[in-house]
């Protein structure tokens, strides 16, 4: 079975600061991931995926995130974060392999960037 | 982009009743899906559709769940005989074949 774990519920980080969100996973196969936000009261944002390829991948805001397949991570990095940046951060995996196109999320991170 | 949308946005029902949400995806997206959030939790998948075609069920979507997409446009997500533990933020997403699912704003809804 596939799952996803954000090993830290909540994560504080001061303004101007790098951020880390933790990601890593379990899956037979070769993964798909991705990164979602979610802000109050809104739905989900997407920020980046890995597919294949150079395993740093960038995405929407700054954001960046390292897959890296021996250590099964996939941790959300940002070289400078924003008090805008404050919100929910969900990681999630897909198993391509069988035709699957369900994502299983992470229980999510909640990122505070203090000012 | 239009984004995806979803109503109604908020539903309070009591235990027993039926209740229907609908979701309209971003215009020519042929992959729809529906996922259920909780309080604490990542959203959880309940079931996918490719235009019509109802490909992927979860065993999260009990007797009383069912989703259709009659015209491989909008979908609708029922809920029969409502039970407390149904109360959740129901997501609905869509993608075309470049993998990443855009996400509405959700239906919350509340069984008391």
């Amino acid at each position: 079975a596939q799952s996803v774990a954000q090993p830290e519920d909540q994560v504080n980080v001061a303004e101007g600061n790098p951020l880390t969100v933790k990601c890593t996973y379990s899956v037979s196969g070769n993964p798909y991931l991705f990164w979602y936000v979610q802000y109050p009261n809104r739905g989900l944002q997407f920020l980046l995926k890995y597919i294949t390829g150079d395993n740093l991948v960038k995405g929407s805001y700054g954001f960046e995130a390292e897959f890296n397949k021996s250590q099964t991570s996939f941790h959300l990095k940002k070289p400078s974060a924003l008090v805008s940046d404050s919100a929910l951060y969900f990681c999630a995996v897909r198993v391509p392999q069988g035709g699957s196109e369900k994502l299983v999320f992470g229980k999510g991170t909640k990122l505070t960037v203090n000012p | 982009d239009t984004g995806v949308s979803q109503d109604p946005r908020h539903k309070i029902t009591k235990r027993g009743q039926n209740v229907t949400f609908r979701c309209d995806p971003i215009s020519e997206h042929n992959r729809l899906y529906w996922y259920r959030q909780t309080l604490g939790q990542g959203p959880e998948f309940l079931t996918y559709f490719q235009n019509e075609a109802q490909l992927e069920k979860s065993r999260l979507l009990s007797d009383r769940f069912s989703a259709e997409r009659p015209k491989g446009s909008f979908s609708t997500l029922e809920i029969q005989r409502t039970e407390q533990g149904d109360s959740a933020m129901y997501l609905c997403a869509s993608s075309t074949n470049r993998v990443e699912q855009y996400f509405g704003p959700g239906t919350r809804l509340t069984v008391t």
